[in-house]
């Protein structure tokens, strides 16, 4: 267990609608990552936050957003689904926000499915 | 973008076996990590190679990292079956180091 929770485990909607992820980091660490994994786009940074700001913005849409509230924990909001949403998407979390020799810890992914 | 791109994207060996995966980076880095995934499961961390080390062991885990090539690979030895999974490299050189850049994995499968 790697200590960061991400809720709901499976998540099934339509086109057009729009969802909420969630995720819980490791206790004591400030930085939650959001990725997305798909078999064509592999492992994709969409963004970071450390101690509720924005840290740094990777392959993030517009249609996507994200932020961290003052426990920590972290959304990430998807709208206007499209079907090449549908991905499995990570959140992992770390201490530092920019220190480099930090690991990450993963959660257990939220798998979306957009029909 | 992807920062680091493993190779071979597949990889199927016996048990007992050697399985090695490289993988290539374009821009310079601070560390290289590996990172392993079992089947639709979150990414668990295996090893951290800093920039100025060219060589680290972990258990039956062997990584090396030439700067001069962009270039680090993943040995494991004697594999097991329960070693079948994707395994990725990742590098901080996206935004100082803030963001981790993964590749997009090799696929190892280890049969008995």
């Amino acid at each position: 267990d790697s200590g960061v929770t991400q809720t709901p485990k499976h998540l099934i909607t339509a086109t057009g609608q729009r969802v909420t992820l969630r995720c819980s980091p490791r206790s004591g660490d400030l930085s939650v990552y959001w990725y997305q994994q798909s078999l064509d786009q592999g492992l994709q940074f969409l963004i970071q936050y450390y101690n509720g700001e924005e840290r740094a913005k990777g392959n993030i849409l517009e249609r996507f957003s994200a932020q961290q509230f003052p426990d920590l924990h972290s959304e990430l909001n998807l709208s206007s689904l499209e079907l090449g949403d549908s991905a499995l998407y990570f959140c992992a979390s770390r201490r530092g926000g920019a220190a480099t020799n930090e690991k990450l810890f993963f959660g257990s992914g939220t798998q979306l499915s957009v029909l | 973008s992807q920062q680091g791109e493993e190779d071979p994207q597949a990889l199927s060996i016996q048990e007992g076996e050697n399985a090695t995966m490289n993988c290539s980076y374009k821009t310079s880095i601070n560390n290289l990590q590996w990172y392993r995934q079992n089947s639709g499961r979150g990414l668990v961390h295996l090893i951290l190679i800093r920039s100025n080390e060219r060589e680290k062991h972990s258990g039956r885990l062997r990584v090396t990292l030439d700067t001069s090539k962009k270039s680090s690979s993943l040995l494991i030895t004697a594999s097991r079956a329960a070693d079948t999974a994707s395994y990725f490299c990742a590098t901080d050189a996206y935004k100082a180091g803030t963001a981790l850049i993964f590749g997009k994995g090799t696929t190892l499968s280890v049969s008995s």
